[in-house]
C-alpha cells in the first residue's frame, strides 16, 4: 500500500520568511497529492492541491512542486505570517478514495 | 462552518458500551470518508463511501461498523471499544469520489474510552 513520509516534523521561521515542507510517496500510481491546514483545535482544511499531470501550482504565498518520478512533492510558503502557524498534512491519493496522509509538519512563525 | 456536522463532539464511553457517531453533509457531495486522529499517528482513514457503497476499509477492527443510508448522511457505530481507540475521529466529504478533489471536513468527535 502507499506510505507517505512527510519532513521536517517541526519548523521555526521568522516572520517574512520562507517555510518549505517536503513529501515523498511510495505507490507510483498516485495521483492526487492535497496538503492540508490545520489549526490548534480546529479541522482541517485543504490550501492547495496538486495533479499527477502537473509540476507546479501557485496560489499568492502558496506553491507546491511534484516530482512524480523521484515521487516527491513539497509546500512552499513564502512571507509567512504570525497566521500561518498550524500543522500542515500532505497526502496522496489514488482514485480520490484512499487518502494517506503524512505524519504532520508542526510551523511556527515568530514574529 | 456548517457544511459538514458531526455529532456528539465528545463522547465518553466504558468498554462494554455501544455508541454511535453521526456525520451529515448539507454540500451534495458523492463521497463521504471516517478518519481517526489520536496524537500518536496522523490521520488514518477508516472508511470510504462512494455514493453510499464502501469503497474502502482499512483494515479497521469489527468493533467500529460503518453506516451510509443516503449520501448525506454517515454513521460509526461503537461497541466494546478499546482504550486505546480514545481518539478524534473526523468525518469528511468530497464532490468527486473518483478523480480525487477537496475533503471538507466536519469538526470532529473527541472520543474517549474508559
Amino acid at each position: 500500500g502507499e506510505n507517505v513520509e512527510q519532513h521536517p516534523s517541526t519548523l521555526s521561521v521568522q516572520e517574512g520568511d520562507s517555510a518549505v515542507i517536503k513529501c515523498t510517496y511510495s505507490d507510483s500510481a498516485s495521483n492526487y497529492f492535497p496538503w492540508y491546514k490545520q489549526e490548534l483545535g480546529k479541522r482541517p482544511q485543504l490550501i492547495i492541491d496538486i495533479r499527477s499531470n502537473v509540476g507546479e501550482k501557485k496560489d499568492q504565498r502558496i506553491a507546491v512542486t511534484l516530482n512524480k518520478t523521484a515521487k516527491h512533492f513539497s509546500l512552499h510558503i513564502t512571507e509567512t505570517q504570525p497566521e500561518d502557524s498550524a500543522v500542515y498534512f500532505c497526502a496522496a491519493s489514488n482514485r480520490g478514495q484512499n487518502f494517506v496522509f503524512g505524519p504532520g509538519t508542526r510551523l511556527s512563525v515568530l514574529p | 462552518e456548517t457544511g459538514v456536522t458531526q455529532t456528539p463532539r465528545h463522547l465518553v464511553m466504558g468498554m462494554t458500551n455501544k455508541k454511535s457517531l453521526k456525520c451529515e453533509q448539507h454540500l451534495g457531495h458523492n463521497a463521504m470518508y471516517w478518519y481517526k486522529q489520536s496524537a500518536k499517528k496522523p490521520l488514518e482513514l477508516m472508511f470510504v463511501y462512494s455514493l453510499e457503497e464502501r469503497v474502502e476499509n482499512n483494515s479497521v477492527p469489527s468493533r467500529f461498523s460503518p453506516e451510509c443510508p443516503n449520501s448525506s448522511h454517515l454513521f460509526l457505530h461503537l461497541h466494546t471499544l478499546q482504550p486505546e481507540d480514545s481518539a478524534l475521529y473526523l468525518c469528511a466529504s468530497s464532490r468527486d469520489p473518483v478523480v480525487g478533489s477537496e475533503q471538507y471536513f466536519g469538526p470532529g468527535t473527541r472520543l474517549t474510552v474508559t
